[in-house]
């Protein structure tokens, strides 16, 4: 197994732009999360799936972010528009019994 | 929510000395209690786990010890090594749900 795969693994863009951040889970897990790391405020839990049914989304900070799970295999995290504040690593992760990370997407807002 | 504290945030060791990291958590129905190791510009990597119905875990240099009635769990890491430097989280959940982490420690082995 591939492992959680993320993509674009950097993405820079400019303030306002619409950014869209890509996940495919592992094969078999049913849950799928999606978490903000930074410096100032460590690792943060932003939302969470079962089986492609949103949880918990108490994490997501603004509005301006939102996910999906149309499928299985496959998640979105979309922040629109994009600030120079939401400039952080946010890595995706699924679990079955364990939870395992994918390598993350840098993203840099200008 | 879960609360998850850790302690301590940085920590320097002799190389062949022991670690030990120290959390805390709120949430008295939290039975899932993962470690990650995350260094430089990697993903968060699960080291060891354990669950609500166990005391004490071991995989060979790591042991990791629970404490339900005080609700607070420990990392251990023995004989320590230079590439076990980096950044140690812990974490809290209920059946593998809504993981709350630690802020994290960040662990330097002096060789």
């Amino acid at each position: 197994d591939a492992g959680v795969i993320q993509s674009p693994r950097h993405e820079v863009t400019e303030m306002g732009q619409e950014v869209t951040l890509r996940c495919k889970p592992i094969s078999g897990h049913n849950s799928l999360f999606w978490y903000r790391q930074t410096m100032m405020r460590g690792l943060e839990l932003l939302i969470y799936f079962n089986n492609n049914v949103p949880i918990d989304d108490s994490g997501m900070p603004e509005d301006r972010f939102s996910a999906k799970m149309p499928n299985a295999s496959f998640s979105t995290l979309k922040i629109q528009p994009s600030e120079p504040r939401d400039s952080a690593v946010y890595f995706c992760a699924s679990s079955g019994h364990e939870q395992y990370f994918g390598p993350g997407t840098r993203l840099t807002v200008t | 929510g879960e609360n998850v504290e850790q302690h301590p945030s940085t920590l320097s060791v002799q190389e062949g000395d022991s670690a030990v990291i120290k959390c805390t958590y709120s949430d008295s129905a939290s039975n899932y209690f993962p470690w990650y190791k995350q260094e430089l510009g990697k993903r968060p990597q699960l080291i060891i786990d354990i669950r609500s119905n166990v005391g004490e875990k071991k995989d060979q240099r790591i042991a990791v010890t629970l404490n339900k009635t005080a609700k607070h769990f420990s990392l251990h890491i023995t004989e320590t090594q230079p590439e076990d430097s980096a950044v140690y989280f812990c974490a809290a959940a209920y059946n593998n749900n809504d993981m709350r982490f630690g802020a994290g420690t960040r662990l330097t082995v002096k060789p």
